[in-house]
């Protein structure tokens, strides 16, 4: 059974502080999301993923590829409350096509 | 921008009853999926459509549900006789293609409350 674990599952921070939310995934896959979903509201895509060492930033967030370990991270940078949001990763198993699996959220709280 | 739309924002339901969720993708994208997102779960996927075809589904997707392209713009999941489990938020989405790097675009999504 494919399997796309993230940790923490919820998450409390400070504003100003940092924090790593990891992905893990059971999968060959050659791409991987990164989501963002506010209570009550769709799902906005933040960062594709689509090679090992990929790295890509935006903002206070930056996201990270490394699928020999079939990890992702996604790094917070001095939070801020705007921040507050569930995030969800999503791989898509190379013999797959195009059907997305989602990992289990982080819901993440930054607290002023 | 252009987004993906969803109707009705919110359908309850009697269980055993037929529900039609609508969603309008992308006008240029040319494949379609539907996602379902049981409360405090993860987000699943049921179907992915192009073509005027099912591409894949998975084994959520079972002969009560299905999906229709009517006309060239609306994109239909058909449940055609509900369950309380099948309460859940469905969230339509489209891709301009499936290749490596497309982005899914999601629509605001439908909450099915099945009593």
């Amino acid at each position: 059974e494919l399997k796309v674990e993230q940790n923490p599952l919820f998450l409390s921070m400070q504003e100003g502080k940092n924090y790593t939310i990891y992905c893990n995934y059971s999968t060959t896959s050659d791409r991987l999301y990164w989501y963002r979903q506010d209570p009550g509201k769709s799902l906005e895509s933040l960062f594709v993923l689509l090679s090992n060492g990929a790295v890509k930033q935006e903002g206070r967030l930056m996201a990270s590829l490394d699928t020999k370990a079939r990890l992702s991270t996604l790094h917070i940078t001095a939070a801020v409350h705007d921040l507050s949001a569930t995030y969800f990763c999503a791989v898509v198993p190379i013999s797959a096509g195009n059907q997305f699996y989602f990992g289990t959220g982080t819901s993440l709280t930054v607290i002023p | 921008e252009p987004e993906v739309t969803q109707t009705p924002s919110h359908q309850v339901t009697q269980m055993g009853q037929e529900v039609i969720l609508r969603c309008v993708p992308i006008s240029n994208h040319l494949y379609f999926y539907w996602y379902r997102q049981i409360l405090g779960q993860k987000v699943e996927f049921l179907v992915s459509f192009y073509n005027n075809e099912i591409s894949e589904k998975s084994e959520i997707f079972d002969d009560q549900f299905s999906v229709e392209r009517p006309d060239g713009s609306n994109f239909t999941l058909k449940i055609r006789s509900t369950k309380l489990e099948d309460s859940a938020m469905y969230f339509c989405a489209s891709s301009e293609g499936r290749g490596v790097g497309e982005k899914l675009f999601f629509g605001s999504g439908t909450q099915l409350s099945v009593l």
